[in-house]
């Protein structure tokens, strides 16, 4: 009954390769989110979608592309993957996206090594 | 110059003590302000969510948001060890696509 989940939880890979997160949420949220969580704990968004539609799109690199196939699930792939993507990548839904709280599952772990 | 500034800590506090975390920002175009905790190895959680400047106050936790100083406090009364864990700032402006700005988290550690 997890309302934000992610997979996988943790993910280890060697730099080149090409990799994807999946987030589905069962709130019933239309808007879902990517941020970053580096090591110092600093949290970024990367992207949003609001019912299958790309709403912010930060500074990523293009090796970062999501992807919504419905307002329940958003993907997250990364191409030519490098060390400093290491990091925490979190998943996140609310409801709209006029400044209603988000929820966020609980990370995928990524190492690049 | 980071938007949003927040002491990392580490903080730590005797059982029972009040605990009070602050953020301070540089956008005056944010309204909307809320407070996540984090447990190792977890998603943040929301705690408190308040719009604008004043009080709210939930159970043991109270945030205050001061406007004009630019300015969020939240209060933990009665502190417990499962309080332990870290506590981020976020906020976001209204036509901000809800794009929230965290602060870099403080570390808290309630100690029996």
């Amino acid at each position: 009954d997890t309302a934000v989940s992610q997979t996988p939880k943790y993910l280890v890979t060697q730099m080149g390769n090409d990799k994807s997160i999946k987030c589905e949420q069962n709130l019933g949220h239309d808007t879902m989110y990517w941020y970053k969580q580096d090591s110092k704990k600093f949290l970024k968004i990367m992207f949003s979608y609001n019912n299958k539609e790309l709403i912010i799109n930060e500074t990523v690199p293009n090796r970062f592309s999501p992807k919504s196939p419905d307002k329940a699930h958003l993907n997250l792939h990364i191409n030519s993957l490098e060390l400093g993507d290491s990091a925490v990548y979190f998943c996140a839904s609310s409801q709209g996206d006029k400044n209603s709280p988000l929820h966020f599952g609980n990370g995928t772990r990524l190492t690049v090594t | 110059q980071k938007e949003v500034e927040q002491d990392p800590g580490p903080l730590s506090v005797p059982e029972g003590a009040i605990v009070s975390l602050n953020c301070t920002y540089s956008n005056s175009a944010f309204q909307y302000f809320m407070w996540y905790r984090q447990y190792s190895r977890k998603g943040p959680e929301l705690l408190m969510y308040t719009y604008s400047s004043g009080n709210k106050e939930d159970g043991r936790f109270t945030a205050q948001v001061d406007k004009s100083s630019k300015y969020i406090s939240l209060f933990i009364r009665d502190s417990q060890p499962s309080d332990s864990a870290t506590y981020l700032c976020a906020m976001s402006y209204t036509g901000g696509g809800n794009k929230l700005t965290f602060g870099t988290g403080t570390q808290l550690k309630v100690e029996l």
